[in-house]
C-alpha cells in the first residue's frame, strides 16, 4: 500500500524559497503511469493545486504560480519536491503531496500535509 | 475565487439526501473532462469519494453517487449519517490540463 509523507521546514522567512520533500513508501515513484501532485490550503480556505510532475519528469504547474514553482523527482530517493521561491505571507498553508493514477482517477493517496508559515 | 463554482454549505437532516453541485465552464467540466469528488474531515487530507464522475473507490458506500451533466457536475449523498460532516471538493481539469477545485462545500447533518 502505498504512503505518502510530506517534510521540510515549517518556518520560512519573506523573499526566500520554500523547499518541501513528499517521500514515497510502499511503492516505486518511477514505475506505472502516476502523476505526482501538490496542493495547497491555507487557512479556512480551499484546495489549491500547485503543480504535478508525471512519472516521465514531464511537469505541469498552476499558471498562477508558475513563474515561482519547481516540482523535480529524485528516483534514487523515491521521493519527489516542490519548491516555491520568493514567498510571502499569501503562501502560508497547509501543503500537501498527492498521486494521481494515469487516467481518470483522481488523487488516490494523499500525504497527510505539512503547515508551512511564512513569517520574519 | 475558485475555478470551479460549489455551494458554501448544504444541510440535512439524518436519513435525507442532498446533493451538492460543481459548475464550470466551456474551459473545463464542459469541455469534456471528468470530474473527481472528495471528501475533508477538517484538520486531516482530503480522501478521494468519486472518480471519473461517477464511480467509488473501494469502501466508499453506495451512498454517495455522482453525476455529471454538460459543464456541470453533482455529488449526491442518501441515507445522511452524522459522520457524513465533512467539507466536499470538486476537482476536474482546464484546457492546459492543470488541476482545478472547486471551493468546496460544507455538509452539516442537523
Amino acid at each position: 500500500q502505498v504512503q505518502l509523507q510530506e517534510s521540510g521546514p515549517g518556518l520560512v522567512k519573506p523573499s526566500q524559497t520554500l523547499s518541501l520533500t513528499c517521500t514515497v513508501s510502499g511503492g516505486s515513484i518511477s514505475s506505472g503511469s502516476y502523476y505526482w501532485s501538490w496542493i495547497r490550503q491555507s487557512a479556512g480556505k480551499g484546495l489549491e493545486s500547485i503543480g504535478h510532475i508525471y512519472t516521465s519528469g514531464s511537469t505541469n504547474y498552476n499558471p498562477s504560480l508558475k513563474s515561482r514553482v519547481i516540482i523535480s523527482l529524485d528516483t534514487s530517493k523515491n521521493q519527489f519536491s516542490l519548491e516555491l521561491s520568493s514567498v510571502t505571507a499569501a503562501d502560508t498553508a497547509v501543503y500537501y503531496c498527492a498521486r494521481r493514477i494515469r487516467g481518470s482517477y483522481g488523487m488516490d493517496v494523499w500525504g497527510q500535509g505539512t503547515t508551512v508559515t511564512v513569517s520574519s | 475565487q475558485s475555478v470551479l463554482t460549489q455551494p458554501p454549505s448544504v444541510s440535512g437532516a439524518p436519513g435525507q439526501r442532498v446533493t451538492i453541485s460543481c459548475t464550470g465552464s466551456s474551459s473545463n467540466i464542459g469541455a469534456g473532462y471528468d470530474v473527481h469528488w472528495y471528501h475533508q474531515v477538517p484538520g486531516t487530507a482530503p480522501k478521494l469519494l468519486i472518480y471519473g464522475n461517477s464511480n467509488r473507490p473501494s469502501g466508499v458506500p453506495d451512498r454517495f453517487s455522482g453525476s455529471k451533466s454538460g459543464a456541470s457536475a453533482s455529488l449526491a449523498i442518501s441515507g445522511l449519517q452524522a459522520e457524513d460532516e465533512a467539507d466536499f471538493y470538486c476537482q476536474s481539469y482546464d484546457s492546459s490540463l492543470s488541476v482545478v477545485f472547486g471551493g468546496g462545500t460544507k455538509l452539516t447533518v442537523l
